[in-house]
Order: structure tokens, then sequence, then C-alpha cells
């Protein structure tokens, strides 16, 4: 069983497009993450999001919003997608609350490229 | 800020010992944290610090000094499947900053047989 699986692993849209990327996990994990991997192997975090809070990093273009359905579930959302955005992007989940604290797991990764 | 600063990359040798240095200065501290990435896969754990000292796991070792803001991940007895990036990543787990891993730019390893 995947435990942090993302869909699609593969995306080439155009500029302007409106696209969203889909990530859930299975581990029972209280706070999930968006990360973008850039073409020189950057991990930078994006958003942190538990069912409380969610914490948008300053740098990233509100273009960009995370959508939680339900603690299992973040999805990203990305509007009027530019050039720039095209990079890896990982979800990661992890237990930070109530229970055994524990390490980030991340999804394979959804490859975005803009053309 | 958050700055963690590591070596852009390194070789070594099949069977050979290498230590991958990671210094940090961050707002807050509450752990560091070594991952595994192969080319084009997701980061997957490999150790975890929280106080000072060495933590054995196998061929891989993970060292922390908090008052130098310095770990190092050791690897012995390398093996060519070793060949991949190694992220060193702390978690700010103050106020608001909600436990995120912030990584450094990763260490290429390359082993040669």
């Amino acid at each position: 069983d995947t435990a942090v699986s993302q869909t699609p692993k593969y995306l080439v849209t155009q500029m302007g497009n409106d696209k969203s990327i889909k990530c859930e996990q299975n581990l029972g994990h209280d706070t999930m993450y968006w990360y973008k991997q850039d073409s020189k192997k950057f991990l930078k975090i994006m958003f942190s999001y538990n069912n409380k809070e969610l914490i948008i990093n300053e740098t990233v273009p509100n273009r960009f919003s995370p959508k939680s359905p339900d603690k299992a579930h973040l999805n990203l959302h990305i509007n009027s997608l530019e050039l720039g955005d095209s990079a890896v992007y990982f979800c990661a989940s992890s237990q930070e609350y109530r229970g055994r604290r524990t390490e980030a797991f991340f999804g394979q990764g959804t490859r975005l490229t803009v053309v | 800020g958050q700055n963690i600063d590591q070596p852009t990359e390194m070789t070594a040798t099949e069977g050979a010992i290498v230590q991958i240095n990671c210094t940090y200065q961050t707002s807050g501290f509450n752990g560091l944290f070594w991952y595994q990435q192969h080319a084009g896969e997701a980061p997957t754990f490999l150790s975890y610090n929280v106080l000072d000292g060495l933590e054995e796991k196998g061929r891989f070792s993970s060292f922390l000094s908090r008052s130098k803001g310095y770990s190092y991940l050791l690897l012995k007895e390398l093996q060519m499947k070793d060949s991949a990036s190694y992220l060193c990543a702390v978690k700010a787990d103050r106020g608001s900053t909600l436990g995120r891993l912030y990584f450094g730019r990763g260490t290429q390893l390359t082993v040669w047989p």
C-alpha cells in the first residue's frame, strides 16, 4: 500500500492554464505539506497544513492554493500557470500532535512542465 | 530565516567511508533529519537527531552538535546503490511554524567501483 500518493505523476500544460495536483495519505497523519523541487534539486516548503492551521511560505505566489477536503487529502491548485512553475512538486505528511511524532513521508512527486 | 549548508558534490569508491557535513542556522530547532533521494524518486528517511551525539543505524550513522549547529551523516562500506543525493533538513517547531522541514540543497554522492 502506498503511504503518500499523488496524481498525476507527470503533467504537461500550457501557460495560463489552471491545474490541480491531488495528494492522499493513508498513514493517519495529522499534518500534510507541499514542497517544490526546482531544476537545481532544491526542496523548498510551500505549505504546511493540519485541520487547525495553514502556514503559507511567504515566497509562494497566491496563484497557488492548497485545498483540503479532509485530513487525509491535501490538493494543490495552481491558477494561471507560468513557465517558472515548472518543477517537481512533492506532497508529504507527518504526525505532529497527538501520538508518536514521525518523520515526514513523501509522495512520489508530480513533474509539472509548463510550455 | 533558515540557512542550511552542505557540500554540493562528493565522490568515493565502493567499500570506503564517506562523511557528509551539514551546518545550520535556523529560528527554532526541533530535530535534524537526513534523507536520501535517488534521481527521479521521492526523498526517503534515513535518520533523526534531536539530542547531541551519534545515532547508528546499520551502515549509516548521524551525529548532531546543537551548540555548533552541525551534523554529519557517515556512510560506511559504500555500495554503488548509495549513489544518490543526501538531504539535510532541520525541523523548525516554534510558534506557528507547524513543524516544517527546511532542507539544504543536498549533497550528490557518486560511488565509483
